[in-house]
């Protein structure tokens, strides 16, 4: 069991340019979650998914899209990166109740 | 807007020490409260959890503390060890139509020295 996968480990992006963060979870989970984390801000929910075909903005969604392709992919995308966007982001999956499991993290620089 | 505010920011404890982390809610809804650790570089990891129907709960080394009447939660971590140190999350969870999302406090980086 791999868990929760997330590829890239890093980017850089310059301003403007567009990426796809991938999500994959081989637990068979129902629900995905998309968080960024910044210094001092704790872990901040963007887009959530409680199964394929269903999706849910979060605390802060503006400048994302989500896209949950199956059960066991989840990706965020990033249309035109903003300095803004650079931080560290977690993908999680989980049963409907309980323990979200936390991918590696992919982070992330906007030049 | 913060659903779940955490205290304090930072902790420093000695080895054997009992730190303490605090956290607060508004929303009566919430009904699921888990603690996270976050090692550098990792994504975080459940700890523990806790449901507003008990007091306390404990695991180990870890304990959580409930007072639904206070809105509060806390965690403690009996005799701490260098290897606890890390970020704690303390997040709570409500149903939504699209599952449960969890509201995270800011976090404490806690240092338990030798």
């Amino acid at each position: 069991n791999a868990g929760v996968t997330q590829t890239p480990k890093f980017q850089v992006l310059k301003t403007g340019q567009s990426m796809t963060l991938q999500c994959a979870q081989d637990m068979n989970h129902n629900s995905m979650y998309w968080y960024r984390q910044d210094p001092g801000m704790g872990l901040r929910l963007i887009y959530y998914s409680a199964s394929e075909g269903t999706t849910d903005k979060g605390e802060v969604p503006n400048g994302y899209n989500v896209s949950r392709l199956n059960k066991r992919e989840f990706s965020l995308r990033l249309e035109s990166a903003a300095p803004s966007q650079t931080s560290v982001y977690f993908c999680a999956s989980a049963w409907d109740r309980g323990e979200q499991y936390f991918g590696p993290g992919t982070r992330l620089t906007v030049t | 807007q913060q659903q779940v505010k955490q205290s304090p920011q930072s902790l420093i404890v000695q080895k054997g020490g009992i730190p303490i982390i605090n956290c607060a809610y508004e929303n009566t809804a919430f009904d699921y409260f888990p603690w996270y650790q976050q090692f550098p570089g990792k994504g975080p990891a459940l700890l523990i959890a806790i449901r507003p129907d008990v007091s306390e709960k404990k695991e180990g080394r870890f304990t959580i503390s409930f007072n639904k009447s206070a809105k509060q939660f806390s965690l403690h971590i009996m005799d701490s060890q260098p290897g606890d140190s890390a970020t704690y999350f303390c997040a709570a969870s409500i149903i939504s139509n699209s599952g449960y999302a969890l509201n995270f406090g800011k976090g404490t980086s806690l240092l338990v020295t030798p």
